[in-house]
């Protein structure tokens, strides 16, 4: 079956501008997580979704990044008036429920920002 | 708050040896899952191995165990008969009741020689 999928697979940005990034995950799961990885860094969390709602958003780094879920499935991170220290990896997985602490997370190929 | 702790920025080991991946963890909730993921330089993210806080045996996949050591707050990756393939960047990681979201240590990046 079809793994989780993210497009882009590559952004390049000016400085200001706003992205939008895409997670599809694995059909049937209902939780759905995005992460951020820096250049040679580990993976930092910046929000999960539970369904339709993100009971954990504490990750988000500013009030420029927001993210949404609709229908239970699709996800889009946005990153608004985007700065330099955006640039990263991001990262997005999804499981069949939040609720098992075993529950493996199935992580997409990831989005590589790059903010010019 | 959950934190996990990774010392070894760089490991190297021969062919067909075995490796430790040290991890140490700290988190206040009784209840917990560690997980280890294995990153190659393709950058995509692949589940290795689990533990739950109440396991009684330390657990196996193929040619990885992880060596739970609950007391010490330690869950350290070993692999036996590295190969090649092993390359890669290896993530240590935990999860509680507190937060469902996993919360990653800094890595270590694995280099297998022949």
């Amino acid at each position: 079956g079809a793994g989780v999928s993210q497009s882009p697979s590559n952004k390049v940005t000016e400085k200001g501008k706003d992205v939008e990034l895409r997670c599809d995950p694995i059909s049937g799961h209902t939780a759905l997580y995005w992460y951020r990885q820096s250049l040679g860094q580990g993976l930092e969390f910046l929000i999960y979704f539970q369904g339709n709602s993100a009971p954990d958003k504490s990750g988000l780094p500013s009030d420029r990044f927001s993210a949404e879920r609709t229908g239970g499935s699709v996800s889009t991170l946005t990153i608004q008036r985007t700065q330099q220290e955006d640039s990263a990896v991001y990262l997005c997985a999804s499981s069949l429920a939040a609720g098992g602490l075993n529950n493996e997370q199935f992580f997409g190929p990831g989005t590589r920002l790059t903010v010019l | 708050a959950q934190k996990i702790t990774q010392t070894q920025p760089g490991m190297f080991v021969q062919e067909k040896e075995a490796v430790t991946l040290d991890c140490t963890y700290d988190t206040s909730d009784p209840s917990y899952g560690l997980f280890w993921y294995k990153q190659p330089s393709s950058g995509e993210m692949i589940f290795l191995i689990y533990q739950g806080s109440y396991d009684q045996q330390n657990a196996t996949e193929g040619r990885y165990s992880l060596n739970f050591q609950k007391a010490r707050k330690s869950a350290n990756l070993v692999i036996s008969a590295s190969q090649l393939g092993d390359s890669a960047m290896y993530f240590c990681a935990i999860r509680d009741t507190g937060r469902r979201a996993l919360t990653f240590g800094s890595g270590t990046r694995l280099q297998v020689q022949p």
